[in-house]
């Protein structure tokens, strides 16, 4: 069966600090890629998503950056924190054999900016 | 572009009681819809998806219907638990994004459920 992983479950980091944010996927080759952002009693914000490696498309403007090095892998970075990057980060993945298949979701990381 | 509604919450029910849900949607062309339901601190699980008009989704006693004449997907179950309190998150995914299953949320419902 499929399985997907992210970590830290926390973080705390210090404005200016960079991020680093790892999402891994087992069970499943080629699979489509999502970052979302939640922020505190707020629906979800698609950041990112990859279709392939190397492939990122992004959805929003941002102080965000993420990368694909592998298929399986999906990372999302910064090189320096803001406050407003406070939130609760979901990796999500999905079959990559069109636009219906529904999305299965990590158990987020929440990040908090000091 | 397409959006989601979902009533606003928190959706306070005793246990045993009927629930409902309403979602309502705008979308181009014929989307899938998804039911989610994220329990505190964790992320968002599936619970149950209808791909077509009329088609019915259902898991854990869940159901809903697609109801293309009314763009809508009510989420109902006949007889809620305290351990179903949670948030419940309704979602689109637009067939026409290519490979890549571009999901838009509703903004959720938060559930709680008291004995």
């Amino acid at each position: 069966s499929q399985t997907i992983h992210q970590w830290p479950a926390t973080l705390v980091q210090p404005v200016g600090s960079p991020l680093s944010l790892e999402c891994t996927v087992e069970g499943t080759s080629n699979p489509n890629l999502y970052w979302y952002r939640q922020a505190a009693g707020r629906g979800l914000q698609l950041l990112f998503y990859s279709v392939g490696i190397g492939q990122i498309s992004s959805e929003v403007p941002q102080n965000l950056s993420a990368s694909r090095p592998q298929d399986r892998q999906f990372i999302l970075s910064s090189k320096k924190l803001l406050l407003s990057d406070s939130g609760f980060y979901l990796c999500a993945w999905s079959a990559g054999q069109g636009a219906r298949q529904p999305q299965h979701f990590g158990d987020g990381t929440r990040l908090s900016i000091l | 572009g397409n959006s989601v509604t979902q009533m606003e919450g928190p959706v306070t029910l005793s246990e045993e009681a009927f629930l409902t849900i309403n979602c309502t949607y705008t979308a181009t062309g014929y989307p899938s819809l998804f039911w989610y339901v994220q329990y505190p601190g964790e992320g968002l699980q599936l619970l149950l998806k209808a791909t077509k008009a009329d088609d019915k989704g259902s898991n854990k006693g869940f159901e809903a219907t697609y109801r293309k004449e009314t763009t809508s997907f009510h989420l109902e179950k006949g007889s809620v638990q305290v351990s179903d309190s949670a948030v419940y998150f309704c979602a689109l995914s637009d067939p026409n994004t290519g490979t890549a299953s571009k999901l838009t949320f509703g903004t959720g419902t938060r559930l709680q459920v008291t004995l």
